[in-house]
């Protein structure tokens, strides 16, 4: 696609549920980010993949919080047991390579989690 | 303490005026700086990357600055517009030992603009 696609846009869910929210990176790009930003907050690092495995998943938070790349282009972000704390915002970014020094990152528009 | 602080927290100017956005950073050893500007329910686009042997970069009115003996870097916006009017957000990125040495990005809180007419 012409850039990074995430859905859903918006996403309303009650405490306790599971949650997946989709990363269609831009077709190429072998890096793929997660990153969760609270409100008036810059974005804090989830997870980065590296093909289809996660070369560094040590910004998740708990256990609740998995993600998957499977075939090395789209990916989910899975959250378990939704808690009032996980609303945020999620951003997907993707980049040629992430080993590139001053590779270009291109984020999505996010998805916005809310946990009543 | 945050590795990417930056100031202010928020600005407000009016339209056609200059204004500087600073971010100070702890981050060390890093690979290369940047400056994203973040619309209001948007993602963050990228203004400017620099290596630490850059000192300066523009992009149309955007200047970004960078003294890495200080670890400092300066955002300046000349003439603003209403449409600058965003969150620009200050990141730093640094080398790991993931994965063969993926750059790791730290960012700031970023400072948020308000351009008034």
């Amino acid at each position: 696609g012409a850039g990074v696609s995430q859905t859903p846009s918006n996403k309303v869910t009650e405490k306790g549920k599971y949650v997946e929210l989709r990363c269609d990176p831009i077709s190429g790009h072998t890096a793929l980010y997660w990153y969760r930003q609270s409100l008036g907050q810059g974005p804090e690092f989830l997870i980065y993949f590296q093909g289809t495995g996660a070369a560094d998943d040590s910004g998740l938070p708990n256990d609740r919080f998995f993600a998957v790349r499977p075939e090395g282009s789209v990916s989910t972000l899975k959250i378990q047991r939704t808690e009032r704390g996980d609303s945020a915002v999620y951003l997907c970014a993707s980049s040629l390579s992430g080993r590139v020094n001053t590779g270009e990152l291109f984020f999505g528009e996010g998805s916005r989690l809310t946990v009543l | 303490k945050n590795q990417v602080e930056q100031s202010p927290q928020s600005l407000i100017i009016l339209e056609g005026k200059n204004c500087t956005l600073q971010c100070n950073y702890t981050v060390s050893p890093f690979s290369n700086l940047r400056w994203y500007k973040q619309d209001t329910g948007r993602g963050p686009v990228s203004l400017t990357i620099m290596t630490f042997s850059e000192n300066t970069k523009s992009n149309g009115r955007y200047t970004a600055t960078l003294d890495a003996d200080t670890k400092q870097s300066s955002l300046h916006i000349t003439a603003s517009q209403l449409s600058d009017s965003a969150s620009y957000i200050c990141v730093v990125s640094a080398p790991t030992m993931f994965s063969g040495g993926y750059n790791k990005l730290i960012f700031g809180a970023g400072t948020r603009l308000a351009v008034h007419p």
